[in-house]
């Protein structure tokens, strides 16, 4: 079926650095979603977007937090800077027009700060 | 307030057994709910979805789920589970026609040989 890829699998990196989590959402599709997973916890809506604008966020999408799609290419998520509590997986999701509530998610990038 | 709850955080159940994966929720207006599967290591696949009609609805690889207004749940089913059902199992709600999902804590099915 339809893939999302998300790039990398795992991102290491130090408090206070940036980092850009990267995805590939389905090529038809036109609505993006970030998603957040602490271990052992349930998945949380972060974000989604649409047309080049982020439609709704949620109260875990902190001013650290940006989204982007530049000319179609990868959808992004950027942290700028890191905190320890920022340390899980990032699921991006995509879905296509007809159908917004069927999400196709990517296997996720997980993301420890130390 | 918008919520999911699944009850059971995990379920262990032998090969060929029947396994019923429950799912509870409160919602108000006009209501979307769909099971997701995770298998370990990949991200969240789709199983199965409801919002209007028959109550009963089937999904992929024998799956069927019910939803029921007046308990307010959304449970999944399965007559005879093979070892590859092994995953957790996510509930989620939203509005109809809206990306923004809410999901429940998941369920981990474990299947015995």
């Amino acid at each position: 079926g339809p893939k999302v890829l998300q790039i990398p699998s795992h991102q290491i990196i130090d408090m206070g650095q940036m980092v850009t989590l990267n995805c590939d959402p389905v090529s038809n599709h036109l609505y993006f979603y970030w998603y957040k997973q602490i271990l052992g916890q349930q998945m949380e809506f972060l974000v989604n977007f649409y047309n080049g604008k982020v439609m709704e966020k949620s109260k875990l999408f902190k001013d650290q937090f940006s989204v982007e799609r530049p000319d179609g290419s990868y959808f992004t998520l950027k942290i700028q800077p890191t905190a320890l509590e920022d340390s899980a997986v990032y699921f991006c999701a995509s879905s296509p027009t007809g159908e917004r509530n069927t999400l196709y998610f990517g296997a996720g990038t997980r993301l420890s700060v130390l | 307030t918008q919520t999911v709850s699944q009850s059971d955080a995990h379920v262990t159940v032998f090969e060929g057994d029947s396994v019923e994966l429950r799912c509870n929720y409160s919602y108000g207006g006009s209501i979307y709910l769909s099971w997701y599967i995770q298998h370990h290591g990949h991200g969240l696949q789709f199983l199965l979805k409801y919002y209007s009609g028959n109550p009963v609805v089937q999904g992929v690889n024998g799956f069927e789920a019910e939803f029921s207004k007046s308990d307010s749940s959304f449970h999944l089913r399965k007559a005879s589970v093979h070892w590859s059902d092994s995953a957790v199992y996510f509930c989620a709600v939203s509005g109809y026609n809206q990306g923004k999902l809410i999901f429940g804590q998941g369920t981990k099915l474990s299947i015995k040989p």
